[in-house]
């Protein structure tokens, strides 16, 4: 079971906003900045936001992300079919001295 | 470019070590300003963060406290590479495992990974 809590589906049509929430608690999402990965099939995790709220170089805009107390949320607005992966929420955790994954949330574009 | 090349067996009996090797280039692992890190992804454990090594002044490392037993990460700052040791693997050891990078940039964040080695635990 893992650290953070994520909802494991999630779904939209293309155009749709869609928000995956990624819940967590005082040593990890309340102590700390919270980073979003896209994974597609086979392939490493790429990261999409950092410290919250910041995209790399080469996200495109309609990602986005927030925090507030122990929970973190990422957007996705203009959903588009290529958006269709899975996403994971990752912290630091002071108690554990370590970091923390969500469980993931596998996005379906129908 | 920083990338990270991963190299090591895809089979391990059980009981034997896992050892994987990440190969670094465009940085230095024993940069100040980043922290090289093993994690593993399988089914049924999901995303797990095994631990990390990094350099400030001197060599610290930390591991995940449900394997602080059995690992080790270590640094070769001659072939700027960092390596994992994970002893007396079970099946349930069976996982992709990725190195990657965290950089210190305000907050921590892995930026990059290595390819990825799927390592299977059996006989």
């Amino acid at each position: 079971q893992s650290v953070l809590t994520q909802p494991p589906s999630a779904s939209g049509t293309p155009g749709q906003r869609v928000t995956i929430s990624c819940s967590g608690s005082s040593s990890n999402i309340g102590a700390n900045t919270v980073n979003w990965y896209q994974q597609f099939p086979g392939t490493a995790p790429k990261l999409v936001i950092y410290i919250n709220n910041l995209r790399p170089s080469g996200v495109p805009d309609r990602f986005s992300g927030s925090k507030s107390g122990t929970s973190a949320s990422l957007a996705i607005s203009g959903l588009q079919s290529e958006d269709e992966a899975d996403y994971y929420c990752v912290a630091w955790d002071d108690s554990l001295n370590g970091w923390v994954f969500g469980g993931g949330t596998k996005l379906t574009v129908l | 470019q920083v990338q990270l090349q991963q190299s090591g067996p895809g089979l391990v009996k059980p009981s034997q070590t896992l050892s994987l090797t990440c190969a670094i280039s465009g940085d230095s692992v024993s940069s100040n300003s980043a922290a090289w890190n093993w994690i593993r992804q399988s089914p049924s454990r999901g995303l797990e963060w095994l631990g990390r090594t990094y350099y400030r002044s001197k060599w610290y490392n930390d591991y995940a406290v449900s394997l602080k037993d059995r690992i080790i990460i270590n640094a070769d700052t001659a072939k700027d590479h960092f390596s994992l040791h994970l002893t007396s693997v079970t099946p349930e050891d069976t996982a992709v495992y990725y190195c990657t990078r965290a950089v210190a940039d305000g907050a921590h964040y892995f930026d990059r990974w290595g390819q990825g080695t799927l390592v299977t635990v059996s006989s």
